[in-house]
């Protein structure tokens, strides 16, 4: 069965750290785009990061950008993702999600989200 | 604000047809770029309901539908059961951001 599963979130001050980790399964890791989607409270998703599959590109939303960092070990088919300088507008539930093969890039595998809320 | 623009809720009685419309722009749905739109139930992760426009992932009833016309897509529900009571999003890719993936705000959907 494929399956991602996120951990890592939790209560963090504003300007803070956290990072979260996506676990993979049940597909072969190392040649599938992974990405982040958060979802704060009562809002739609929104498109956080990519990694290339061997983990040389990296792409950012303009929210994010200078603040988070994505990263993947593919040795351990897990994704990454540090984020610092937390603001409260980063209140979301983060997602991992995989491109479905043949689905002309949709997101077909979702995690079940992990909760980062930053407050003071 | 979402760079794709959907309608914040739509209702309809068991059995009616409903319709969700997804507005973009020349640099996303006008590009001619996919379409998803996505199925989420409260309390769970969104579910890919179609993908490109009008296709139907394994298991998802032929009772929904996609289209797209110039700038917007349309996600069409016939024969409304009370279990498609969820919010829809749909989803495409836009050329001038640089994360490039683009949401819509949601539409509720009411089962009357």
């Amino acid at each position: 069965e494929v399956q991602l599963v996120e951990s890592g979130g939790g209560l963090v001050q504003p300007g803070g750290s956290l990072r979260i980790s996506c676990s993979a399964s049940g597909f072969t890791f190392s040649i599938s785009p992974i990405h982040w989607v958060r979802q704060a409270p009562g809002k739609g998703p929104e498109y956080v990061s990519t990694i290339s599959t061997k983990g040389s590109r990296a792409y950012y939303a303009d929210s994010v950008k200078g603040r988070f960092t994505v990263s993947r070990d593919n040795s351990k088919n897990t994704l990454y993702l540090q984020m610092s300088s937390l603001r409260v507008e980063d209140t979301a539930v983060y997602y991992c999600v995989k491109e479905g093969d043949g689905y002309n890039n949709a997101f077909e595998i979702w995690g079940q989200g992990t909760t980062v809320t930053v407050s003071s | 604000q979402s760079v794709l623009t959907q309608p914040p809720s739509v209702s309809g009685a068991p059995g009616q047809r409903v319709t969700i419309s997804c507005t973009g722009s020349s640099s996303n749905i006008g590009a001619g770029y996919d379409v998803h739109w996505y199925q989420q139930v409260p309390g769970t992760a969104p579910q890919l309901l179609i993908y490109a426009t009008n296709n139907r992932p394994s298991g998802v009833p032929d009772r929904f539908s996609g289209s797209k016309s110039g700038t917007s897509a349309a996600l069409a529900i016939t024969g409304l059961q009370a279990e498609d009571e969820a919010d829809y999003y749909c989803q495409s890719y836009d050329s001038r951001l640089s994360g490039s993936w683009v949401f819509g705000g949601g539409t509720k959907l009411t089962v009357l």
